[in-house]
């Protein structure tokens, strides 16, 4: 059974200090990990796709990067409006395009 | 990029009547939708897997009776729940990828907010 752990579950920063989440997964054949970010009240909006060990994906403040047990989520120097539940999601090889999604990062980014 | 559309965005509904979702795909085609229920503080749990002209295929342990979903074109997808019960009160997201890119991302609508009183 495929398995998406997230950490921690809750993160507070001040405005400019970076930080890393984590998404330890298990998975059999990985097709792709997904990166959203949700706002509260609101579906999901997609960041990042990664396919394959080593590969790195960016988008202004926010960094991805994958290995073949977890991928991190790097935010560097975060403001306010970074602030949101940052969910990791894996599709594994012949899922018939399923996705099994972590329980979320909540980041708050404090002025 | 790909838009999903999703209405109503809160509905607030009395137990044993039916709350009818529904999903759009605005700028492009879906074959197949995907329906969640996501709780507070929770991750999303995938419910049904919505395909364009045949029956949903349901996750273990959603009652098929009960979440009713019908995908009768290639960009609209509904999820009805019948006779509801405030236990069903949830967050419900709909999402689709384009046509034809099995490993694309999925794009989700912005939810539905069932308070069932």
């Amino acid at each position: 059974e495929d398995q998406v752990t997230q950490s921690p579950e809750a993160l507070r920063l001040q405005e400019g200090e970076s930080s890393s989440l984590n998404c330890s997964y298990t998975v059999s054949g990985l097709r792709g990990l997904f990166w959203y970010r949700q706002d509260p009240g609101k579906g999901p909006e997609f960041l990042f796709t990664l396919y394959s060990a080593g590969e790195e994906k960016e988008k202004e403040r926010l960094k991805a990067t994958l290995t073949k047990k977890e991928s991190f989520l790097h935010i560097t120097a975060p403001k306010p409006e970074d602030s949101a539940t940052y969910l990791c999601a894996v599709q594994a090889s012949g899922s018939a395009r399923q996705l099994t999604f972590g329980s979320g990062t909540q980041l708050t980014v404090l002025p | 990029g790909a838009v999903v559309s999703q209405h109503p965005s809160r509905v607030i509904c009395k137990s044993g009547t039916s709350v009818k979702i529904e999903c759009r795909s605005l700028d492009f085609q879906a074959t197949t939708m995907f329906w969640y229920r996501q709780f507070p503080k929770q991750s999303l749990m995938l419910m049904a897997t919505s395909n364009e002209g045949s029956k949903a295929t349901y996750e273990q342990g959603v009652e098929k009776d009960k979440f009713l979903i019908n995908h009768a074109s290639l960009t609209l997808s509904t999820l009805t729940v019948t006779s509801a019960h405030p236990e069903d009160s949830s967050f419900y997201i709909c999402s689709a990828r384009e046509l034809d890119r099995g490993d694309s991302p999925l794009h989700f609508g912005n939810g539905t907010r069932l308070t069932v009183t």
